[in-house]
């Protein structure tokens, strides 16, 4: 069991330029999340999904967005990068109904 | 969700109990109370969590208070490893968000 696997681990983006944030589960959970942690500070929600092919916004949605078309993976798309979306994500996945989430190793993204 | 309030920050010595404290005088019927932690740089650990009991675990011990408006993560015998970033959270069940606050910066000292 890998857990949850996210890459990369290390990006920097120059402002406006688009990528995709990779997160991979192998332990069949349906709830899946994005966070953003920015320093010292407490993580905040960016988007949820429930099952394949749902999807839902978190607290901080504007400039992501994101797919479920599988079980395991839960990609997070940057539109255009901005400055302000500098910051550490982490990517988690829980059995629905259960209550421990599991988390990734987070993406440190740097945006110019 | 019931928002909580943590100390800043705490010490405490290696291989004494290290005793957390999280007020919560907000929290509904129907909440529970989470705790996690954050090892530098590395994603958020569960730890354990209660509704109304004291828990226990492998890791740590809930003590919650009768009135539920306060609880108290116990470390039993901290170990330098056990230096990290506490947060605890309250929030229904099945709810798919966690809302992590600022926490409880714990440096363990040998």
């Amino acid at each position: 069991n890998a857990g949850v696997t996210q890459t990369p681990k290390f990006q920097v983006l120059k402002t406006g330029q688009s990528m995709t944030l990779q997160c991979a589960q192998d332990m069949n959970h349906e709830y899946m999340s994005w966070y953003r942690q920015d320093p010292g500070m407490g993580l905040r929600l960016i988007h949820y999904s429930v099952g394949a092919g749902i999807t839902d916004q978190g607290e901080v949605p504007n400039g992501y967005n994101v797919s479920r078309s599988t079980t395991e993976d839960f990609p997070l798309r940057l539109l255009s990068a901005a400055p302000s979306q500098t910051s550490v994500y982490f990517c988690a996945s829980r059995v629905a109904g259960y209550n421990e989430q599991f988390f990734g190793p987070g993406t440190r993204l740097t945006v110019l | 969700d019931a928002k909580t309030t943590q100390p800043p920050s705490m010490d405490c010595a290696e291989g004494r109990a290290a005793n957390l404290p999280c007020n919560h005088s907000t929290i509904s019927g129907n909440e529970y109370v989470y705790w996690y932690r954050q090892i530098h740089s590395q994603g958020p650990q569960y730890i354990i969590h209660g509704l109304k009991n004291n828990e226990t675990n492998e890791m740590a011990s809930l003590i919650i208070t009768e009135d539920r408006k306060s609880s108290t993560l116990i470390l039993p015998h901290a170990t330098l490893r056990d230096t990290a970033v506490y947060y605890c959270i309250v929030r229904p069940p099945n709810d798919y968000k966690l809302s992590f606050g600022a926490g409880t910066t714990v440096t363990v000292r040998a």
